[in-house]
């Protein structure tokens, strides 16, 4: 079975500039989780989907982040504009319906110039 | 809001000695608690859990116990080993649809050898 799988690894962009974040889940996850860890603090969530749906965007930080998932598949996360502080590892997980175990990927590494 | 207390932040122990990561959590209606490793530029990877209607589960050297009346929970890895070194994050779930998890932030565990 493919893992979680994230790209890409790393990515360097400068202040005011867009980046996308892909994710694709195990096959047959219905749930699709985005997290951010900031500056070596705490794991944070950002959002939820199961399938298509948004379940829970509450630890979305502003409107300058977008995410989707057309098709219940795979995932973007879109950061416009970049700022200094949208800096961190983004990770996402999936799992199976009901299920509260997740798969972690292995992150993207995102640091704003 | 929802938040978890982790400590210490950094745990340097000999090897063959034990370590304990000791975690408190707001809400009293937290049922899962999951504790995941990452090692360094790895994904975070599930290590044990337990639910809120047991009080202690164990895995070769890794245990967790929960104290649902002080809202705590801990883990204890015994005869520590070099590979133990890593950052442990503890996080607890809270009972809606999403099984979202609210993450500590982290202790970095150095085992010397």
């Amino acid at each position: 079975e493919a893992g979680v799988t994230q790209f890409p690894s790393h990515s360097v962009i400068e202040k005011g500039q867009t980046v996308t974040l892909r994710c694709d889940p195990i096959s047959g996850h219905d749930n699709l989780y985005w997290y951010r860890r900031v500056m070596g603090k705490e794991i944070k969530f950002l959002l939820h989907f199961v399938k298509e749906s948004k379940q829970d965007e509450s630890g979305m930080p502003n409107n300058r982040f977008l995410a989707e998932r057309t098709g219940g598949t795979y995932s973007t996360l879109k950061v416009q504009p970049a700022e200094l502080e949208d800096s961190g590892v983004y990770f996402c997980a999936s799992s199976h319906a009901g299920s509260s175990g997740y798969t972690f990927g292995s992150g993207t590494r995102l640091t704003v110039v | 809001g929802e938040n978890v207390e982790q400590h210490p932040s950094t745990l340097s122990v000999q090897e063959g000695d034990s370590a304990v990561i000791k975690c408190t959590y707001s809400d009293s209606a937290s049922n899962y608690f999951p504790w995941y490793k990452q090692e360094l530029g790895k994904r975070p990877q599930l290590i044990i859990d337990i639910r809120s209607n047991v009080g202690e589960k164990k895995d070769q050297r890794i245990a967790v116990t929960l104290n649902k009346t002080a809202k705590h929970f801990s883990l204890h890895i015994t005869e520590t080993q070099p590979e133990d070194s890593a950052v442990y994050f503890c996080a607890a779930s809270f009972p809606d649809s999403s099984y979202k998890l609210i993450f500590g932030s982290g202790t970095r565990l150095l085992v010397r050898p």
